[in-house]
This record gives structure tokens, C-alpha cells and sequence, in this order.
């Protein structure tokens, strides 16, 4: 099983600074089959990042994705007020299918 | 526009049976995988489950296995995950989602959620 950590557990920033938001694999992920999901509360989550860097229909591109191997990044240009939020990185090339537990976004 | 919508949800006592349902529309549901995720109160994401395009593979998170059974009725758009033997600890938002890519099970992300159902599994 692909353990996904992530970091910082919380990061708190302010509406129009940069988010840098870190994913590390306890092996390689294959093909970069690495994803990056948004949730609100009371909201399911959201694709934004697939195969470690291509943004998913409809996602500003303020949001961008990069890494290989074991060390993936999702970065966030510019925050905007609803980008405050939990983001969760996922492998999806091997079962188990396995989730990061998480980073909570937070307004400073 | 892609549709997944969950029901069945329900409080049961531990070691009873409950069944979920998610009716799909918006897209063709016999060309694409599909899976389960949960998500225990205040908790992150665990993936539960994910059947193939046709029903024919299938593969469980450890925690749920022998006890859950994932299935779909490509006929009627539905996808189906039967729990039994229900423990406390699988109290949770019990989501649907849709793989990104036709047939593919493996290589393909979650591109559609639906909105969940609770389960909450007390005495």
C-alpha cells in the first residue's frame, strides 16, 4: 500500500498570497497517477489536479501541479477568499486507492 | 451534466446489514468504473471499494473486505455497495464517484462525486 503524507497539516495565509501545499509517497507513484482534491465543508470533494499536473475541467489556473516519483506539489497562486478549504492528495495507480490525510487551508 | 446521487444512508445497530445505492445519469454509466469513499465524522478520505465498467473486477480496502460487496445494474444506472456485519467504525459520509476514464480502473482519478450518505452504525 502507497502511503500518502502530507504537509503542513494547516497553513494559514491571507487572501492573495501563495499556498504551497506538499505531498510525499511512501513509494513511487506510477505514471504520476497523483491527484489533487478540494473540499468545503458539507461539500463532496472536488478534482482539481490529475496525473501530477494537469488541471481538471473548469479549475482556475491559479491552481497548478507538479512532481514525480515520491514528491508531488500543489500550488496556489494568488488565494482567493473560496480557495480557503481541506485539499487532499490520491494515488490512483495501484489499489489500494489511497488519500493523504489532508491540509487544511485556513484564512489568517 | 453528470449526476450521482446517493441514498440509503441510515442509523443501524453494529452487526446489522444496510445497503447504499447511487443512480447515476448525465453519462454512460456501463463504460466507466466506479467507486466508494468514505468519510468518518470530522475525519479524511478512505477509499472503500471500486468495481469495473462491467462488473467483472473489483477491489476492497482491508477494512472493509469480506464484509462489503460492491455492485452495479448497468440497466438501471445504478451502483450498489452491500455492507454487512456493520461496526461502529464504519459510521460515515458514504460517497460515490465516477472514474475519469472509460473503461480503465486503474490510471483513472474521480472526476464526479456525489453529494454522500451517512451512515452511522450505533446501538
Amino acid at each position: 500500500e502507497i502511503v500518502l503524507t502530507q504537509s503542513p497539516g494547516t497553513l494559514s495565509l491571507s487572501p492573495g498570497e501563495r499556498a504551497t501545499l506538499s505531498c510525499r509517497a511512501s513509494q513511487s507513484v506510477s505514471s504520476s497517477y497523483l491527484a489533487w482534491y478540494q473540499q468545503k465543508p458539507g461539500q463532496a470533494p472536488r478534482l482539481l489536479i490529475y496525473g501530477a499536473s494537469s488541471r481538471a475541467t473548469g479549475i482556475p489556473d491559479r491552481f497548478s501541479g507538479s512532481g514525480s516519483g515520491t514528491d508531488f506539489t500543489l500550488t496556489i497562486r494568488r488565494l482567493e477568499p473560496e480557495d480557503f478549504a481541506v485539499y487532499y492528495c490520491q494515488q490512483y495507480g495501484s489499489s489500494p486507492y489511497t488519500f493523504g490525510q489532508g491540509t487544511k487551508l485556513e484564512i489568517k | 451534466q453528470v449526476q450521482l446521487v446517493e441514498s440509503g444512508g441510515d442509523v443501524v445497530q453494529p452487526g446489522r446489514s444496510l445497503r447504499l445505492s447511487c443512480a447515476a445519469s448525465g453519462f454512460s454509466f456501463s463504460n466507466y468504473g466506479m467507486h466508494w469513499v468514505r468519510q468518518a465524522p470530522g475525519k479524511g478520505l478512505e477509499w472503500v471499494a471500486v468495481i469495473s465498467y462491467d462488473g467483472s473486477n473489483k477491489y476492497y480496502a482491508d477494512s472493509v473486505k469480506g464484509r462489503f460487496t460492491i455492485s452495479r445494474d448497468n440497466s438501471k444506472n445504478t451502483l450498489y455497495l452491500q455492507m454487512n456485519s456493520l461496526r461502529a467504525e464504519d459510521t460515515a459520509v458514504y460517497y460515490c464517484a465516477k472514474a475519469d476514464r472509460v473503461i480503465m480502473l486503474f490510471g483513472s482519478c474521480f472526476d464526479y462525486w456525489g453529494q454522500g450518505t451517512l451512515v452511522t452504525v450505533s446501538s
